[in-house]
């Protein structure tokens, strides 16, 4: 079964501090696909990045950037001098091939203070 | 940007009512999702929609729950009788392959049930 764990509830940082959003999951399938999603105060949700299975390069993205290991099951998302824009809930999430649903994990609450 | 679109943003209902939710998907969409986030909680899968007809469903998509594609637009989802406990924001999302690759969350519709 397919299972997202994301540890951290809540994360408080100051302006400018790096910060890091861990994600592990758990899947029986050699093929998935790893996602991470931005939940604003809005209450959208906004679709952030993808990634599949054999594809464990790092990406950057401006200021956000992904770590996937496959030892350790894990998709670590990382904001590099956080703003407060950057304040939301971030999910991370799961699916496998064929039309599966997204399985998410709880989120991790980010509080960026001036 | 084409974007998946819901309404209403927010509708309060007293318990026991029928309540329909709609959304309109991105046009070239083929597959189209209902995914629910009880307040603080994470986002849960309810049903997925391909070729007019539910390709899985939730635990939580019983049988007060429907969806429908009544036209070339529009993906609804009904709620029969409401229930204290179906007070929830609920996303609509819409993607152009089976894999699950990019699904577009439209700004979800919150439901109040009281």
């Amino acid at each position: 079964a397919q299972k997202v764990t994301q540890a951290q509830t809540e994360i408080s940082v100051v302006e400018k501090e790096d910060v890091t959003l861990d994600c592990v999951y758990e899947t029986r399938d050699t093929t998935y696909y790893l996602f991470w999603y931005k939940q604003p105060p809005s209450g959208e949700l906004v679709f952030l990045i993808r990634r599949n299975s054999f594809d464990e390069q790092n990406e950057i993205s401006g200021r956000y950037s992904w770590n996937f290991q496959k030892s350790t099951s894990s998709f670590n998302f990382t904001i590099t001098a956080s703003q407060v824009v950057d304040s939301a809930v971030y999910f991370c999430a799961l699916s496998e091939p064929g039309n599966t649903p997204l399985v998410f994990g709880k989120g991790t609450r980010l509080s960026v203070i001036a | 940007e084409p974007e998946v679109t819901q309404t209403p943003s927010h509708q309060v209902t007293q318990m026991g009512q029928e309540v329909i939710l709609r959304c309109v998907p991105i046009s070239n969409h083929l597959y189209f999702y209902w995914y629910r986030q009880i307040l603080g909680q994470k986002v849960e899968f309810l049903v997925s929609f391909y070729n007019n007809e539910i390709s899985e469903k939730s635990e939580i998509f019983d049988d007060q729950f429907s969806v429908e594609r009544p036209d070339g637009s529009n993906f609804t989802l009904k709620i029969r009788s409401t229930k204290l406990e179906d007070s929830a924001m609920y996303f609509c999302a819409s993607s152009v392959g089976a894999n699950t690759g990019e699904l577009f969350f439209g700004e979800g519709s919150r439901l109040t049930v009281l």
